[in-house]
C-alpha cells in the first residue's frame, strides 16, 4: 500500500489534456517538494517534473505539474501516442524518514 | 551528464546475501554534488526507496529495509554497491541505481536497471 495514492489509469484522445493526481498528507506532500517520473515499458524511469512544477531540460511545456496542501497533480495537453507511460509522484516523508513514491498510473491514448 | 549501470548476479538463493554494483562513469563517486541512490521496483508493489550515500560515507536507509541492507563507496573503482541480507522471495525486482542532487529530493539519472530473482 503506497503513501502516495494515484488514480491507477486515466485516458483521453489525442490532442487532449489528462490529469493524474497524488495524494498524500502533511508529512510528505504537505510540507516537501514532489516530483514526477515517467516509465515507459522496459526501461528505467525518468525525471519529468521536480520541485513541483519545475521541468528539467528536453521535457516539453506540455507537462505541467501543481501542487495544492497534500495533493500535487500532473497535467498533459496535447497528447500524444508517445505519452503512454506510466507516471508516477515522488516525496520525502518526514514521518517515514524516507523517499516514497506513488502506486503509478498508467496513461493511455485512445 | 553522468551516466550508470548496475551489474550484479540475476538470481539468488532465498536467505542469501543480494548484492549489486553501480558503476558511474562521466563522474566521480567522490563528489560532493550526489548521493548515491538504489531504488527497486517490484512487479506488483511498485517503486521503493532503499536508500542512499553521501560521499563522506554518511547512509541513509528506508526503515523498513535498514536491518537487511547497506550501502557502500569504492572510490578506487568509482562505483558504488548494495548489499541486502536474509534475502526472500519478496525481494524480487528490479534493481535501480541513481542520482539524487545535493539539497534537491528527486532522482535523475537513473540506471538502466536489472532484474533480481530470489528463488531456489
Amino acid at each position: 500500500q503506497s503513501v502516495l495514492t494515484q488514480p491507477t489509469s486515466v485516458s483521453a484522445a489525442p490532442g487532449q489534456k489528462v490529469t493524474v493526481s497524488c495524494s498524500g498528507s502533511s508529512s510528505n506532500i504537505g510540507n516537501n517538494y514532489v516530483s514526477w517520473y515517467q516509465q515507459f515499458p522496459g526501461t528505467a524511469p525518468r525525471i519529468l517534473i521536480y520541485d513541483n512544477n519545475q521541468r528539467p531540460s528536453g521535457i516539453p511545456d506540455r507537462f505541467s505539474g501543481s501542487k495544492s496542501g497534500t495533493s500535487a497533480t500532473l497535467r498533459i495537453t496535447g497528447l500524444q501516442i508517445g505519452d503512454e507511460a506510466d507516471y508516477y509522484c515522488g516525496t520525502w516523508d518526514n514521518s517515514l524518514s524516507g523517499y516514497v513514491f506513488g502506486s503509478g498510473t498508467k496513461v493511455t491514448v485512445l | 551528464q553522468v551516466q550508470l549501470q548496475e551489474s550484479g548476479p540475476g538470481l539468488v538463493k532465498p536467505s542469501q546475501t543480494l548484492s549489486l554494483t553501480c558503476t558511474v562513469s562521466d563522474g566521480s563517486v567522490s563528489s560532493d554534488d550526489y548521493y548515491w541512490t538504489w531504488i527497486r521496483q517490484h512487479p506488483v508493489t511498485g517503486l521503493e526507496w532503499i536508500g542512499y550515500i553521501y560521499s563522506t560515507g554518511n547512509s541513509y536507509y528506508n526503515p523498513s529495509l535498514k536491518s537487511r541492507v547497506s550501502i557502500s563507496i569504492d572510490t578506487s573503482k568509482n562505483h558504488f554497491s548494495l548489499k541486502l541480507t536474509s534475502v526472500t522471495a519478496a525481494d524480487t525486482a528490479i534493481y535501480y541505481c541513481a542520482i539524487k542532487k545535493k539539497n534537491y529530493n528527486w532522482f535523475d539519472p537513473w540506471g538502466q536497471g536489472t532484474l533480481v530473482t530470489v528463488s531456489s
